[in-house]
C-alpha cells in the first residue's frame, strides 16, 4: 500500500531534549516537506526536498532541522524543543515538486513543556 | 503580503444541496491550485488539482473553477451526503516548488 509513515504519532516531552520525528515514504518520490498545522494559521510549511542531499527551507523553519541521506527518509529535527514548538507535524512527499498533488502522513502531534 | 483566505464559518448544508467553497489569493500567481479534504486528527486528503490555463475540473460529485483573473477558485460538491462533512482546504504553489495551504474552511452535511 502507498503510504507516508510518520513516527511516533504522539509524543510530550520537555524543553531542550532533542527528538527526532522521522519520516518516509514508499513510492519512490522525489520531493518531501515537512508541514506544522497550528489552530488559526492553519498548514505552515517548515522545510522541503527535493531530491537526496537537496534541502530547502519553507515558511516556519526557525528551530527545526531537516536531513534527506535516503530518497524514502526524511527526518525532522527538533535540537533544542521549546514549547512554541508544541503542534501537529505533517509530513508529506510527491513524485517531483510542490506543484503536483501531496501524499501527506496522518500526522505527529508534538507536546514540548 | 501574499495570502490565501478560505471563509473561517463553517459550512452547514442539507443533505443533497450543493456545496460551494471560496478561495481567495493575493499576490500570487500560482501555475497550479489543489484542493484537499481533512478529517479530524488525520493527514490532508488530495482532491483535484487545476491548472491556470483550465477553467474548470471535474471529479464525480466534485467540481473546481479557477479564475486567474479574480484570483478565485471555487469548490463544489454537488448533491452533499454526510460523509462530505470535513474541512476543505486549498493550496496553490508560489515557485521554488513551495505549497502554500489556507485555513481551511469546514462544511457540515446534515441529514
Amino acid at each position: 500500500e502507498a503510504q507516508v509513515t510518520q513516527n511516533p504519532r504522539y509524543l510530550i516531552t520537555v524543553t531542550g531534549k532533542k527528538l527526532t520525528v522521522t519520516c518516509s515514504q514508499n513510492m519512490n518520490h522525489e520531493y518531501m516537506s515537512w508541514y506544522r498545522q497550528d489552530p488559526g494559521l492553519g498548514l505552515r510549511q517548515i522545510y522541503y526536498s527535493m531530491n537526496v542531499e537537496v534541502t530547502d527551507k519553507g515558511d516556519v523553519p526557525e528551530g527545526y532541522k531537516v536531513s534527506r541521506k535516503e530518497k524514502r527518509n526524511f527526518p525532522l529535527i527538533l535540537e533544542s524543543p521549546s514549547p512554541n514548538q508544541t503542534s501537529l507535524y505533517f509530513c508529506a512527499s510527491s513524485f517531483t515538486g510542490g506543484n503536483q498533488p501531496q501524499h501527506f502522513g496522518d500526522g505527529t502531534r508534538l507536546s514540548i513543556l | 503580503s501574499q495570502k490565501i483566505e478560505q471563509n473561517s464559518e463553517a459550512l452547514n448544508i442539507q443533505e443533497g444541496k450543493t456545496a460551494t467553497l471560496t478561495c481567495n489569493y493575493t499576490n500570487y500567481s500560482p501555475a497550479y491550485l489543489q484542493w484537499y479534504r481533512q478529517d479530524p486528527g488525520r493527514g490532508p486528503v488530495f482532491l483535484l488539482l487545476i491548472r491556470e490555463n483550465e477553467k474548470e475540473k471535474r471529479k464525480e460529485r466534485l467540481k473546481v473553477t479557477f479564475d486567474t483573473t479574480l484570483k478565485q477558485s471555487l469548490f463544489h460538491i454537488t448533491a452533499s451526503q454526510p460523509a462530505d462533512s470535513a474541512t476543505y482546504l486549498c493550496a496553490l504553489d508560489y515557485g521554488n516548488n513551495r505549497l502554500a495551504f489556507g485555513k481551511g474552511n469546514q462544511v457540515v452535511v446534515i441529514p
